[in-house]
């Protein structure tokens, strides 16, 4: 079965430092990638996606993320944090042998401190 | 981007009565839709897969006598919860797919069952 995994469920920085949160899935195949944010109180948001093409994709709000096939990973990445990224953030593969049903990871909670 | 609108955003219910969720897609065509549960500090779960004018495909483990999903129309998709308990309480989303496969969340509808 397709599975998805963040490393981490918490991870405390200041403002201005860097953040990357990994993102690995199980699934083998043609796959489309997904990160999605969760500010407090709101819905989910795409932050960006990968369907084909440049492995490395930028999204809104600085964003970046890179897909590596050949280690099942697809890792969110942001130079400078702010306070206001201090959200849930999720990881989503879809596959197509997987019926393509979104399979989201656990999350990972980022706090900012100002 | 396309916008996904869910009705009640909140609603409180005593045991064994049942709740009905509504998940519209407001300016796009929803040929399939999807219903998540997401409990406190976890991650999305997919229940069901919802496709227009035929029966909603349920995951592993998710009772479809329980949680009865109709898709009516290519706008909306409704969840009903029937002789909710407790258990049942929890935070449900849906998300309506586009053609190009991506996916936009509705603002979730959160349960409390007394």
């Amino acid at each position: 079965a397709q599975s998805v995994s963040q490393h981490n469920h918490h991870v405390i920085l200041s403002e201005a430092a860097s953040l990357e949160l990994g993102c690995n899935y199980s699934y083998g195949g043609t796959v489309n990638l997904f990160w999605y944010v969760q500010y407090p109180g709101q819905h989910l948001q795409l932050l960006l996606k990968y369907f084909s093409g440049d492995p490395l994709v930028k999204g809104i709000k600085g964003f970046e993320a890179e897909f590596i096939k050949s280690k099942f990973s697809f890792n969110l990445r942001k130079p400078s944090v702010q306070w206001s990224d201090t959200a849930e953030y999720f990881c989503a593969v879809k596959g197509k042998a997987a019926g393509n049903k979104l399979t989201f990871g656990g999350g990972t909670r980022v706090l900012v401190k100002p | 981007g396309a916008v996904v609108s869910q009705h009640p955003s909140w609603v409180i219910c005593k045991s064994g009565t049942s709740v009905k969720i509504e998940c519209r897609s407001l300016d796009f065509q929803a040929t399939t839709m999807f219903w998540y549960r997401q409990f406190p500090k976890q991650s999305l779960m997919l229940m069901a897969t919802s496709n227009e004018g035929s029966k909603a495909t349920y995951e592993q483990g998710v009772e479809k006598d329980k949680f009865l999903i109709n898709h009516a129309s290519l706008t909306l998709s409704t969840l009903t919860v029937t002789s909710a308990h407790p258990e049942d309480s929890s935070f449900y989303i849906c998300s309506g797919e586009l053609v190009t496969g991506e996916l936009f969340f509705g603002e979730g509808s959160r349960l409390t069952v007394l």
